[in-house]
């Protein structure tokens, strides 16, 4: 079975810093897709960023992107600039290729300092 | 931008009652999915429904939930008789496709939290 693990309960950074935010999954396909998803207060699920398991270059979307390290089975995210907005809980998420279900791990509260 | 609707957004409900959550997902989308969120805990899998029929359930989906679609444009899930625990916050998501990119990108509702007393 697939499995997400968020090993940072909580991070912090302050604002204008650099913060990186870890993720490892376990699977035995080789063709799947990973997410980040933000969760505010709202507890609204938000899709931050999607990586495909096929593709070597690591996604970026504006301030966010990925450090997808495949062998490693490892799919960090990187925050650059944080703002206060960008205080959330943040999940990481696997679904294989024609899968179904999306698999969350746990999640990180990330905290940011004015 | 198109979105994920869901109402209502919170519901308080008694145990043994039935509740139906509603969902509109994005129009063209062809795969619905319904998660939930207890408070402080992951978010889990409940269902996923395709082609008007569940194409996956997880063991949490007993026979206590039903999904349908009833028209062209609701997702619902029933829950029969409520029980305590299942308070929390569900999610229904959709996605356009299989098999490319943003084709497998499910995006999610804004949740109705579910209370059950």
């Amino acid at each position: 079975a697939q499995t997400v693990t968020q090993s940072q309960p909580e991070m912090s950074v302050q604002e204008a810093e650099t913060v990186t935010l870890s993720c490892t999954y376990d699977t035995s396909e080789s063709d799947y897709y990973l997410f980040w998803y933000k969760q505010p207060p709202s507890r609204q699920m938000i899709l931050v960023i999607r990586q495909e398991a096929y593709k070597q270059q690591n996604a970026t979307e504006n301030r966010f992107s990925v450090n997808f390290q495949k062998a490693a089975k490892s799919f960090s995210l990187k925050i650059s600039d944080s703002q206060l907005g960008d205080a959330a809980m943040y999940f990481c998420a696997y679904v294989m290729e024609y899968g179904n279900k999306l698999v969350f791990g746990a999640g990180t509260i990330l905290r940011v300092k004015s | 931008e198109p979105e994920v609707t869901q109402t209502p957004s919170h519901q308080v409900t008694q145990m043994g009652q039935e509740v139906i959550l509603r969902c509109v997902p994005i129009s063209n989308h062809l795969y619905f999915y319904w998660y939930r969120q207890i408070l402080g805990q992951k978010v889990e899998f409940l269902v996923s429904f395709y082609n008007n029929e569940i194409s996956e359930k997880s063991e949490i989906f007993d026979d206590q939930f039903s999904v349908e679609r009833p028209d062209g444009s609701n997702f619902t899930l029933k829950i029969r008789s409520t029980k305590l625990e299942d308070s929390a916050m569900y999610f229904c998501a959709s996605k356009p496709g299989q098999g490319a990119g943003v084709q497998e990108t499910q995006y999610f509702g804004p949740g109705t939290r579910l209370l059950v007393l």
